[in-house]
């Protein structure tokens, strides 16, 4: 079973750019999260997405917006890009049921020039 | 709100040593899960072991097990006969029942010695 993947494992934006992140899930797994890792701040949760729905979302400015398609891939962009964007971004994805084990992929590493 | 705190940022020992690693939550919830992830140099975050809030007995898995006091807040992980392999940033974090959002310490890296 492959597991969760995240493209692409590394990117450089310039400030004022945006930039789109893509997260594949565990097969047939219906939950996407995605978090933001920085040394600063540690791990933040951005949002969580199931079934094409938002169902939770963190405490980030509108810039950060995501989004998740009928085969659960899940995509997440960040507009109007800040030095302080530049971050770890991992996806987790989690089965049907409630409180599974979330799985992570390796992230994104994006970095704002 | 619900928050995780793991005070020891850096930890080292020698191989085959034990470690325990602290890490102290609160939430006003009743429900939740509490889980220790690793994360290599690769990044990719692994899960080590979880607890479910409502079972009283210490979950174990192999060399790594968990020491949860509820009343106390408290879920520390013990690693038995450390591995070269085990080096990594341990991190803490808390589930409430029925949101996928974990809320995560700020970890403990933590070295394993020849």
């Amino acid at each position: 079973k492959a597991g969760v993947t995240q493209t692409p494992r590394y990117l450089i934006k310039t400030r004022g750019q945006q930039v789109t992140l893509s997260c594949s899930p565990i097969s047939g797994h219906r939950s996407v999260s995605w978090y933001q890792q920085t040394p600063g701040q540690g791990l933040q949760f951005l949002f969580e997405y199931f079934s094409e729905t938002q169902r939770n979302k963190g405490n980030f400015p509108g810039r950060f917006s995501g989004r998740q398609f009928s085969n659960s891939r899940s995509e997440m962009n960040v507009s109007t890009l800040e030095l302080g964007d530049s971050a770890l971004y991992l996806c987790a994805s989690s089965g049907a049921g409630q409180n599974t084990e979330a799985f992570f992929g390796q992230g994104t590493r994006l970095t704002v020039v | 709100a619900q928050t995780v705190t793991q005070s020891q940022p850096e930890m080292s020992v020698q191989e085959a040593e034990t470690v325990t690693l602290s890490c102290t939550y609160d939430t006003s919830e009743n429900n939740y899960y509490l889980f220790w992830y690793k994360q290599p140099p690769s990044r990719q975050m692994i899960l080590v072991i979880r607890q479910e809030a409502y079972k009283q007995q210490n979950a174990t898995e192999n060399r790594f097990s968990v020491n949860f006091q509820k009343a106390a807040k408290s879920f520390s992980l013990k690693i038995s006969d450390s591995q070269l392999g085990d080096t990594a940033m341990y991190f803490c974090a808390l589930l409430l029942w029925g949101a996928q959002k974990l809320v995560f310490g700020q970890g403990t890296r933590l070295t394993i010695n020849p």
